[in-house]
């Protein structure tokens, strides 16, 4: 079946420019997740959905940064006024809800984002 | 202080010679412990998920266990196509909470 997937693959920005990185989901996952991957870094967690709402948005790292998600399914990430510090890869992973704490996460193939 | 911890960093083994990668985590309500592959320019991709203190999963040439403390990555008989960077994940609350992720160890199996 159709994994989660991501667009644009890899992206270029000039300073400043704002930018939006999109996900699609599994179908039936009812949770979707962002994370951050920096050149030597582990995984940094940006901000969840379960359906529409955003229980913890705490890995947000600046007011620059925002996060929708539509009807349950396809989410943005939107960066605004982008910097050099926010060239990264952005990777998007959704998990089924059922039994408690033990749902995995699928990840897609990720947005390589780079501000010149 | 980091909450999850891999090691080595990196690893470099010989077609065959068997060894473990290590995670260590210091999350005290454990609600499970993921393994993922990650190939370059690629997502991570799901291996195991282990629950409980005394736990093994196997797939191919993978074991995974856990402790109370930390996990091992078992590989036996590597073969180069097992080169790639396996990263660990806790999940400390209930529900859909969001993972805590190592730096990852990166793998090479040389033939």
């Amino acid at each position: 079946g159709a994994g989660v997937s991501q667009s644009p693959s890899n992206k270029v920005t000039e300073k400043g420019k704002d930018v939006e990185l999109r996900c699609d989901p599994i179908s039936g996952h009812t949770a979707l997740y962002w994370y951050r991957q920096s050149l030597g870094q582990g995984l940094e967690f940006l901000i969840y959905f379960q359906g529409n709402s955003a229980p913890d948005k705490s890995g947000l790292p600046s007011d620059r940064f925002s996060a929708e998600r539509t009807g349950g399914s396809v989410s943005t990430l939107t960066i605004q006024r982008t910097q050099q510090e926010d060239s990264a890869v952005y990777l998007c992973a959704s998990s089924f809800t059922g039994r408690s704490s033990y749902n995995e996460q699928f990840f897609g193939p990720g947005t390589r984002l780079t501000v010149l | 202080e980091d909450q999850v911890t891999q090691s080595p960093e990196a690893l470099r083994l010989q077609e065959g010679e068997s060894s473990s990668l290590n995670c260590s985590y210091t999350v005290s309500g454990l609600r499970g412990l993921f393994w993922y592959r990650q190939d370059p320019g690629k997502g991570p991709e799901f291996l195991f998920t282990l629950y409980s203190a005394g736990e093994e999963k196997e797939k191919e040439r993978l074991k995974a266990t856990l402790t109370k403390k930390e996990s091992f990555l078992h590989i036996t008989a590597p073969k180069p196509e097992d080169s790639a960077t396996y990263l660990c994940a806790v999940r400390e609350g209930s529900g859909n909470t969001p993972l805590v992720f190592g730096k990852g160890t990166r793998l090479s199996v040389i033939a």
